[in-house]
């Protein structure tokens, strides 16, 4: 059974620092893994999606990384701002007759501080 | 365009009653997700439609719980005889497709679940 983890549980950093987020899954064997930003009270947004024979995939001020031969992937931020603070979410999917169904981790909350 | 829609967005409701959660999904989008999301347990998947093809109920933590979609849009989760335990927060989310390049989901806001 896939199993995801997302270290730290928790985050607080002063506004304009680089910061990474790690994600880790059990099983190599997935189709592509997706970062989610989830706001309080609300649903959750896709941020990044990478394949899974992709290594990285950029948006703006983030970037994330996959690793699969290690099940790792990582969110980084870059100069980060209060605007940023929300739950991070990780997740990975299968192929086949899992087509879609996503894994989560337990997310990363994150605090930025003006 | 319009996002993912559910409602209600909060329902409150007594245990041992039955409920439903509706989910509008992207207009176009083939494939439709339910998933829980619960203080205990996480983000959870609960059952997949794609297109016209039998759904993936291999989510569902009971046989209280059964979803439909009809025409191949809106989508119902019914839960009955509630128990306290039901309580979370059901996203429904749909995507595009089946092909690479079309599996980003896109969710709703939710509907807040509490079983009093």
């Amino acid at each position: 059974k896939q199993e995801v983890t997302q270290i730290p549980a928790a985050l607080s950093v002063p506004e304009g620092e680089n910061l990474v987020l790690n994600c880790s899954f059990t099983d190599s064997a997935i189709y592509n893994l997706q970062w989610f930003r989830q706001d309080p009270g609300k649903g959750l947004t896709s941020l990044l999606l990478i394949q899974s024979s992709q290594r990285e995939q950029t948006s703006g001020r983030l970037n994330a990384s996959l690793d699969k031969s290690s099940g790792r992937s990582t969110l980084y931020i870059a100069a980060s701002q209060p605007g940023d603070s929300a739950t991070y979410l990780c997740a990975v999917t299968r192929g086949g007759t899992s087509y879609g169904k996503l894994t989560f981790g337990q997310g990363t909350i994150l605090t930025v501080h003006p | 365009g319009a996002g993912v829609s559910q409602s209600p967005s909060n329902k409150v409701t007594e245990k041992g009653k039955d409920v439903e959660l509706r989910c509008d999904p992207i207009s176009g989008h083939t494939a439709l997700y339910w998933y829980r999301q619960s203080l205990g347990q996480g983000l959870e998947f609960l059952i997949y439609f794609q297109g016209n093809s039998a759904p993936d109920k291999s989510g569902l933590p009971s046989d209280r719980f059964s979803a439909e979609r009809t025409g191949g849009s809106v989508s119902t989760l019914t839960i009955q005889r509630t128990q306290q335990e039901d309580s979370a927060v059901y996203l429904c989310a749909s995507r595009p497709g089946l092909a690479r390049g079309l599996d980003t989901q896109y969710f709703g806001p939710g509907t807040r679940l509490t079983v009093l």
